[in-house]
């Protein structure tokens, strides 16, 4: 139990489109959903925490017109990248928490966002 | 101040040998919750063990173990019987707050790379 998934898991776009990623909870229902970012060799930065059915909380110094995130559902969150430029380009990686399992972050299997 | 501490940026061992990744957090909290996580080259974060701040025993999963030494606020995790699948980055993790105050807070250490050899 307790999967998590990512669509896409690669992405090239070109400048100024916007993309959409989405995280799901396949077997468990998902109120709270965290999105990170992770450049090279670094550990993972938090973006923000997306609650369903509510507005997400943005970590300081995370555009939130430039990273838009919904929660639409209890397994589906989603963040968009507005206007994507070249430093958008990164691994970006979902979790959701799973209250039944020692509330765990399960994480879904990133994906990686190439601006050209 | 860093919550949480990986001191071991890179750590080698030999095959189906054990190891000990370290990690040591800060908190004024008195219910947190500690883990670690695996994350191989292909970039997921693989959920490897939990301890919660009020267990009394050391958590372990399979040949995964964590040394939980509370009073040191250690929380090191160590991997019997090495295998060269084990070669990855190791996160350690803490989450604050939690489903009674209705908030979560996780924080993660810079990771400690791990390779092991044949």
């Amino acid at each position: 139990g307790a999967v998590v998934s990512q669509h896409p898991s690669w992405v090239i776009c070109k400048s100024g489109t916007s993309v959409k990623i989405e995280c799901r909870s396949l077997d468990f229902q998902a109120t709270t959903m965290f999105w990170y970012r992770q450049f090279p060799k670094q550990s993972l930065m938090l973006m923000a925490t997306s609650n369903e059915g509510s507005k997400a909380t943005y970590e300081q110094g995370v555009e939130k017109d430039k990273f838009l995130i919904n929660h639409a559902s209890l397994t589906l969150s989603t963040l968009t990248v507005t206007s994507a430029h070249p430093e958008d380009s990164s691994f970006y990686i979902c979790s959701a928490i799973s209250g039944f399992y020692q509330e765990t972050q399960y994480f879904g299997p990133g994906t990686r966002l190439l601006v050209l | 101040a860093q919550k949480i501490t990986q001191t071991q940026p890179g750590m080698f061992v030999q095959e189906k040998e054990a190891v000990t990744l370290d990690c040591t957090y800060d908190t004024s909290d008195p219910s947190y919750g500690l883990f670690w996580y695996k994350q191989p080259s292909s970039g997921e974060m693989i959920f490897l063990i939990y301890q919660g701040s009020y267990d009394q025993q050391n958590a372990t999963e399979g040949r995964y173990s964590l040394n939980f030494q509370k009073a040191r606020k250690s929380a090191n995790l160590v991997i019997s019987a090495s295998q060269l699948g084990d070669s990855a980055m190791y996160f350690c993790a803490m989450r604050e707050g939690g489903r009674a105050s209705g908030t979560y807070k996780y924080i993660f250490g810079t990771g400690t790379r791990l390779k092991v050899l044949a």
